[in-house]
């Protein structure tokens, strides 16, 4: 069966260091996206990609970088971890421009 | 502006029926998303509505009313399982989805 696989699952560091959060997807999606999640917020667009070598910047992407070398990895890279980037990301995949979204199990972020 | 709204928590009986109401303001609508979020778990698709109407998927039904900027989510039979969040979404004038905060639905026996 396809799916979308994140990890680690689970990290905590510390403020300065970098970080990065993958993202793999075996439904062969063009568009794949990177979303956070907080308490008291809707999911916010970090950073999305509608193919190889095609990235965007979301709402929310101050701090953040990703990179499409292939149809399947979307990783997420925080170049700096800041204690405001403590979080649950979220990777998710879609097929058309406007359509359901396969998200992953979720990664929850300490940083320290 | 942009901008989803629905209420924090709600309360319902099993056996009974549920509406959770989403109201929203976007400059390029394409369509009106729910998902259902268990805790500590991903989102998952439950509906998708892009014309005026009701949409009914089993004991879940979702309703959109595009001139209002209202959508509703109607979950009959409540089970226990039901007890999660659930997320309202609409697209912006990018085609990406912004999402309301969620309201989290508490089943009580």
């Amino acid at each position: 069966d396809a799916e979308i696989t994140q990890s680690p699952r689970h990290k905590i560091t510390e403020t300065g260091r970098q970080v990065t959060l993958a993202c793999h997807q075996t439904w062969n999606h063009n568009n794949m996206f990177w979303y956070r999640q907080d308490l008291g917020h809707g999911l916010r667009l970090i950073h999305y990609s509608y193919g190889v070598q095609d990235t965007n910047k979301g709402e929310v992407s101050d701090g953040y970088s990703v990179s499409r070398s292939n149809t399947e990895d979307l990783p997420l890279t925080l170049e700096s971890a800041a204690s405001s980037q403590t979080s649950v990301y979220f990777c998710a995949s879609s097929e058309g421009e406007v359509g359901e979204l396969f998200f992953g199990e979720g990664s929850r972020l300490t940083v320290l | 502006g942009q901008n989803i709204d629905q209420p924090t928590e709600m309360t319902a009986t099993e056996g009974a029926i549920v509406q959770i109401n989403c109201t929203y303001q976007t400059s390029g609508f394409n369509g009106l998303f729910w998902y259902q979020q268990h805790a500590g778990e991903a989102p998952t698709f439950l509906s998708y509505n892009v014309l005026d109407g009701l949409e009914e998927k089993g004991r879940f039904s979702s309703f959109l009313s595009r001139s209002k900027g209202y959508s509703y989510l109607l979950l009959k039979e409540l089970q226990m399982k039901d007890s999660a969040s659930y997320l309202c979404a609409t697209t912006d004038s990018n085609y990406q989805l912004i999402w309301g905060a969620g309201t989290k639905l508490i089943i009580k026996p």
